[in-house]
């Protein structure tokens, strides 16, 4: 049963425009929520994270959103550029202990120039 | 070197045998973590170091994995017996301290293991 879902796997963007990536989790007790990003034969890169104290986390082109209500979050990119193109993991933990992330399944973003 | 080094990349087995996988994490952090993606899923979490120590083990998925951390710093990842569910991209993370969003993990490469 995945506490963590990314339904969508894989989004296709042209360059120039937003990409909006969602993320829905089961847990009511989840307090903390990152993104990575990860390139193929490398291992994921921390890209942002937003707690749930907050609403809306942004870090240049990088926006987080989260509603905790519907217990949903979701990474908008703008505006995006090819070499976004990668799988995006989004993680959420309780505790804000990083063993206790859960991670979702990912998805894979393509950004056509 | 800068960053978390994993060896080998890529590791093709045959059933039964047992392999050995190797972390060497940020020169630094305390927090060194284990975990596996399989195909089409998501980061499944296996084990957690601190310093030499292993508080949780419990995503070990069965008995014939172990894993030892030495010195505070290199990590070894070991599967006896493999068996084909194993075959999946190994990943070792390191962080500065526990938390995650404060000090977020930092992955290698990873390891490809594939059993035939």
């Amino acid at each position: 049963d995945q506490q963590v879902k990314q339904n969508s796997p894989s989004l296709s963007v042209q360059e120039g425009r937003i990409s909006i990536l969602n993320c829905d989790y089961t847990n009511s007790m989840f307090d903390y929520f990152l993104w990575y990003k990860k390139y193929p034969a490398e291992g994921p890169t921390f890209l942002i994270s937003i707690s749930s104290i907050k609403d809306k986390n942004e870090d240049g082109r990088f926006t987080v959103f989260l509603n905790k209500s519907a217990k949903h979050l979701s990474l908008h990119i703008v505006p995006s550029q090819p070499g976004d193109s990668a799988v995006y993991f989004c993680a959420a933990s309780g505790d804000n202990y990083g063993q206790n992330f859960v991670f979702g399944p990912g998805t894979r973003l393509s950004v056509l120039p | 070197g800068a960053g978390v080094s994993q060896s080998p990349s890529n590791k093709v087995t045959e059933k039964g045998k047992d392999v050995e996988l190797r972390c060497d994490p940020i020169s630094g952090h305390t927090a060194l973590y284990w975990y596996r993606q399989s195909l089409g899923q998501g980061l499944e979490f296996l084990i957690y170091f601190q310093g030499n120590s292993a508080p949780d083990k419990s995503g070990l998925p069965s008995d014939r994995f172990s894993a030892e951390r030495t010195g505070g710093s290199v990590s070894t990842l070991t599967i006896q017996r493999t068996q084909q569910e194993d075959s999946a991209v190994y990943l070792c993370a390191s962080s500065l301290a526990q938390t995650g969003s404060n000090s977020p993990l930092h992955f290698g490469n990873g390891t490809r293991l594939t059993v035939t």
